[in-house]
């Protein structure tokens, strides 16, 4: 089975930064990725899919990219709700497997 | 709007069954993939099983193949998990999700959950 790795596991980042994280799958996945927003004591919100696409109302200051293995999810200015934990999550066939997840504060 | 509402949930022995309910409206059910996916105590997300729009096509991860079986009733809009010879590490709160396709791909729509806990 594929395996996704996100990194880091966490960070700190102030007000207004730009934060970048990590996913990579074991092997290529073409374009089939996922991301989630997950804030504290709540359900998981779909950000994007297709490794680019928005999801509607998502806010234009999350960003995706990537293709094959490397993928990575910007938040170009860091804001006090973007606290939460992110996941990747490969589509291309089962398992939908999840990354580790991605724990994200403000400094 | 789309609205999973799942119930079922509780504290069940190691070895024992329970089964899981996802109800839904706002959509039309029988158009969409459905989910479940899990999550542990201060853990991660962990999908389990997908069932296509019509119920042809079933996955499920190898951590529950075999004691877990997805189903859906698109007659009553309807999802769920039979559960069964459950053990400790199978406490978690449990999603169900909608798919953005008919078959399997990313979750739209997410319930907010049922706890499951393990325990003798």
């Amino acid at each position: 089975d594929i395996q996704m790795t996100q990194s880091p596991s966490s960070l700190s980042a102030s007000v207004g930064d730009r934060v970048t994280i990590t996913c990579r799958a074991s092997q290529g996945i073409s374009n089939y990725l996922a991301w989630y927003q997950q804030q504290p004591g709540k359900i998981p919100k779909l950000l994007i899919y297709a490794a680019s696409t928005l999801q509607s109302g998502v806010p234009s200051r999350f960003t995706g990219s990537g293709y094959g293995t490397d993928f990575t999810l910007t938040i170009t200015s860091l804001q006090p709700e973007d606290v939460a934990t992110y996941y990747c999550q490969k589509y291309n066939s089962a398992p939908l497997t999840f990354g580790g997840g991605t724990k994200v504060e403000i400094k | 709007q789309v609205q999973l509402v799942e119930s079922g949930g509780g504290v069940v022995q190691p070895g024992k069954s329970l089964r899981l309910s996802c109800a839904t409206s706002g959509f039309t059910f029988s158009s969409s993939g459905m989910h479940w996916v899990r999550q542990a105590p201060g853990k991660g997300l962990e999908w389990l099983a997908v069932i296509w729009y019509d119920g042809s096509n079933i996955q499920y991860a190898d951590s529950v193949k075999g004691r877990f079986t997805i189903s859906r009733d698109n007659s009553e809009n309807t999802l769920y998990l039979q559960m069964n010879n459950l053990r400790a590490d199978d406490t978690a709160v449990y999603y169900c999700a909608r798919d953005f396709t008919i078959a399997a791909a990313a979750f739209d729509s997410w319930g907010q959950g049922t706890r499951v806990i393990v325990s003798s």
